[in-house]
């Protein structure tokens, strides 16, 4: 069945800092694929997302590209802030299912 | 546009006894979910409604989960009797209509189970 494989974490950096968290699917068809991000004592808020192959979806200067070729959708910002704090998940949704990886815990540093 | 809405925030309870969840989704939207997070975990599915009927339950401990969606808008989840091993968040979601499409959470019910 379809399935999300991220990064595993902690992953602690300082500000500034360039950022990538990986993520890797298995999928049948033409999924689309999300990443929300969860900030402490909140529920998930969705981040960006990419409905088709070569798609970059994009918010608050985070980025990631949906590669098909790769079956990837790593997400990446180049100067983070200590407001980045938070878990982010990797998903994928496809035929009326949508699964979800394990998350990555991001510590940002002063 | 108001998010989707939850209560209560919090709730400690112990083992045995029974606890209720309330959900109300974003106006208009036709599918809700409830979630279960352990520590630590992405979000497992409990159940799935379309309007007020289930489409998904697959995975909702049917001994001591119940859940209802009456007249199709907002939601109770229920645990009787509940075990240590419920300690988790809850999280209620909605979408426009189908699971594969962007899914908008509710804050969450954190609940402990002494």
């Amino acid at each position: 069945g379809d399935s999300v494989t991220q990064m595993e974490g902690p992953v602690t950096l300082s500000e500034e800092a360039f950022l990538t968290i990986n993520c890797t699917y298995t999928a049948t068809g033409y999924p689309s694929l999300f990443w929300y991000v969860q900030y402490p004592g909140e529920g998930l808020q969705l981040l960006l997302k990419a409905t088709k192959a070569d798609d970059k979806g994009s918010n608050k200067g985070f980025e990631a590209t949906y590669r098909k070729e790769t079956t990837s959708f790593h997400l990446e910002k180049g100067s983070v802030q200590v407001s980045d704090s938070a878990v982010y998940f990797c998903a994928l949704g496809n035929n009326n299912d949508m699964r979800f990886g394990a998350g990555t815990r991001l510590t940002v540093k002063p | 546009e108001a998010g989707v809405a939850q209560s209560p925030r919090y709730k400690i309870i112990e083992k045995r006894q029974s606890v209720a969840f309330w959900c109300n989704p974003i106006s208009g939207h036709a599918t809700l979910y409830w979630y279960q997070q352990i520590l630590g975990q992405g979000p497992k599915l409990l159940i799935q409604f379309q309007n007020n009927g289930v489409v998904d339950d697959s995975q909702l401990p049917k001994d001591r989960f119940s859940a209802e969606r009456l007249k199709g808008v907002d939601s109770t989840l229920k645990i009787q009797p509940a075990k240590l091993e419920d300690s988790a968040v809850y999280l209620c979601a909605s979408s426009i209509r189908r699971r594969q499409e962007t899914q908008y959470f509710g804050p969450g019910t954190r609940l402990l189970v002494l």
